[in-house]
Order: structure tokens, then C-alpha cells, then sequence
């Protein structure tokens, strides 16, 4: 069946970076885009971006400068990566296939010194 | 940015009622591709992930009971369940899928009587 499962690493300090790994299972990453999306405490969901089955992106223009998706097809793996990382970017942050028809748990970010 | 408002955060109900959701977007939803409104209801159940119920306005998702009916045109959706069962129980969330970046709106939180 269709899965995907982030992980991260759940605390980081103010200006560093971060990486999260989406592992999906029951589809190929080359025949659908995965999209992030993240939620702060108490706040709606907001979209970060997408990587499409063929490799190409699209970014939230707020947060483009700091992001960056990528994917390892052969792995089933998506990669968000976001850099200077301030307080209002704790969130729990998903994955989400093509057309949000499946969702990852989610996984915690806090940033905090 | 496209933004997605929905105006009442929660709602409390009967089983049996009828209950009605706004999303009123701050543009035009309708795609010239197909002359259709890229306007999608999700529901978000405690403890799972969220699922779609209506893509394009009006179109239920495979497997979702009648009773959830999405309508609307231009800047103004609703989505409707024709009669609330204790299953409903979720956060109702609308998004757009018009332009990137893609927004959702805030959701509304059913709750039982």
C-alpha cells in the first residue's frame, strides 16, 4: 500500500539548516511529484513546495531562497533541505503525494536554542 | 498569493444535521483548461492524515459517501454534508490548486453535540 514517512531531526538551533527525508513506498517517484507542506503550532497549513516525477521543482516564492527539494528515485527518497532557519519555522512538516490523496505522519521541528 | 478564507474556525452539530462549510478564495478559481474551479475539500480526522473528499469543486473522490457535496463558482465554495454521522468528526479544509504557490484555507472543525 501507499506510504510515506518523514524524519528529521527534531531540534535545531537558530540559523542552521535542516534536512528531512520523505521514504515513500507503493509508488514510484517517477511516475508522481511529492509536495511538502508544514504546519505551525496553532497556525493552517502552508505549502513549501513540490518535485515532480520528472526531477523539476516549484518552491512557495516566500521560502524559495532557503529551500530545496530533491529525490534519490532509486532510494524512494524526497528531500527537503532549508537553511537559516529561524523560530517561526517550527512546524510539523509533511509529505504529501501528487495529489495530497496520501499523507506522511508528519515529523516535528523545532527550532530553538 | 491565492488566499482561501474560511470564515467560521468551528462548528458544532447533531448527528442527522445538515451542515454547510465555507471557502471564499481571494480570486477566480476557474482553469480555462477545462473551464472548471481548481478548488479541493480535504478532511482531517483526529489522528490520521488528511484525505481528499472533493476535487473540482464537485467531484467526489472514489469511495466517499454522498452525503458530502461540494459547490460553488468564481470566489465562493461550500461544502456540504447532507446529514452529519459521528464519523465526520474532522477538521474540513479547502485548497486551491490554480496557481502555485498552492494554498489551503484554515480549516473548519466539526465537532458532535
Amino acid at each position: 500500500q501507499v506510504q510515506l514517512k518523514e524524519s528529521g531531526p527534531g531540534l535545531v538551533a537558530p540559523s542552521q539548516s535542516l534536512s528531512i527525508t520523505c521514504t515513500v513506498s507503493g509508488f514510484s517517484l517517477t511516475s508522481y511529484g511529492v509536495h511538502w507542506v508544514r504546519q505551525p503550532p496553532g497556525k493552517g497549513l502552508e505549502w513549501l513546495g513540490v518535485i515532480w516525477a520528472g526531477g523539476s521543482t516549484n518552491y512557495n516564492s516566500a521560502l524559495m531562497s532557503r529551500l530545496s527539494i530533491s529525490k534519490d528515485n532509486s532510494k524512494s527518497q524526497v528531500f527537503l533541505k532549508m537553511n537559516s532557519l529561524q523560530t517561526d519555522d517550527t512546524a510539523m512538516y509533511y509529505c504529501a503525494r501528487y495529489d495530497f490523496d496520501y499523507w506522511g505522519q508528519g515529523t516535528t521541528l523545532t527550532v530553538s536554542s | 498569493e491565492i488566499v482561501l478564507t474560511q470564515s467560521i474556525p468551528s462548528l458544532t452539530v447533531s448527528a442527522g444535521e445538515r451542515v454547510t462549510i465555507s471557502c471564499k478564495s481571494n480570486q477566480n478559481l476557474l482553469w480555462s483548461g477545462n473551464q472548471r474551479y481548481c478548488l479541493v475539500w480535504h478532511q482531517w480526522k483526529p489522528g490520521q492524515t488528511p484525505t481528499p473528499l472533493i476535487t473540482w469543486t464537485s467531484d467526489r473522490y472514489s469511495g466517499v459517501p454522498d452525503r458530502f457535496i461540494g459547490s460553488g463558482s468564481v470566489t465562493d465554495f461550500t461544502l456540504t454534508i447532507s446529514s452529519v454521522q459521528a464519523e465526520d468528526v474532522a477538521v474540513y479544509f479547502c485548497q486551491q490548486h490554480l496557481h502555485i504557490p498552492l494554498t489551503f484555507g484554515a480549516g473548519t472543525k466539526l465537532e458532535l453535540k
